[in-house]
């Protein structure tokens, strides 16, 4: 089946330092893939559409300045944290669809946890 | 008004028990619906698919009712194993089928 793949699992930096999530599509092309956010006890909440060759699609109320969203193949996108505050720490996972595949469920990448200090 | 919108829970229930997860959605253009089990910090994994002529696989049963835009799951039978997070999960067919997660119901199954 579909796999999706995200690095790293896990990170912790400093305040003001920047982050980078990688997730990749491992046997499928993805024109489209998913940002999620999720805080403890909380929901999973998309924060942007990242689109191949394009621009990403933010939600309301996501800073597109301070997430980049860069999707540069069909495999792959990368989610850049920049100027990390605690209160960005929180799990941040990736999700795409193979859009050429006759399934239609969405897959996701294993999560990164990313804690500020 | 959320786009998905679930029991809040969380559902506590000895095990054996049959319990009942509840969903509507707010958009027409839906086009296809799941359910995803989301494990304490882990990724949500594909449970089941939700057709308009219901599936079940072994103890788990889905339901969707595009009439009255309702999808359910059904779990019986349940298992210590069962405890996790329930989420009902809609792809939206305009803009490239963006995924839209309801909040979960956290069940807890106990002995």
């Amino acid at each position: 089946g579909a796999v999706v793949s995200q690095h790293p699992s896990w990170v912790i930096c400093k305040s003001g330092t920047s982050v980078k999530i990688e997730c990749r599509s491992l046997d499928f092309q993805a024109t489209t893939m998913f940002w999620y956010r999720q805080f403890p006890k909380q929901s999973l909440m998309l924060m942007a559409t990242s689109n191949e060759g394009s621009k990403a699609t933010y939600e309301q109320g996501v800073e597109k300045d301070k997430f980049l969203i860069n999707h540069a193949s069909l495999t792959l996108s990368t989610l850049t944290v920049t100027s990390a505050h605690p209160e960005d720490s929180s799990f941040y996972i990736c999700s795409a669809r193979d859009e050429k595949g006759a399934q239609t469920e969405a897959f996701f990448g294993q999560g990164t946890r990313l804690t500020v200090v | 008004r959320k786009e998905v919108e679930q029991d809040p829970g969380p559902f506590n229930v000895p095990e054996g028990a049959t319990v009942a997860f509840n969903c509507t959605y707010s958009n027409s253009a839906s086009q296809s619906f799941f359910w995803y089990r989301q494990d304490c910090r882990k990724e949500p994994k594909l449970l089941m698919s939700v057709y308009s002529s219901g599936n079940e696989d072994g103890r788990f049963t889905a339901q969707l009712n595009r009439a009255s835009q309702y999808i359910s799951l059904l779990i019986r039978d349940s298992k210590l194993s069962d405890s996790a997070t329930y989420l009902c999960v809609v792809n939206l067919g305009t803009g490239g089928f963006k995924t839209i997660f309801g909040a979960g119901t956290r069940l807890f199954v106990k002995a």
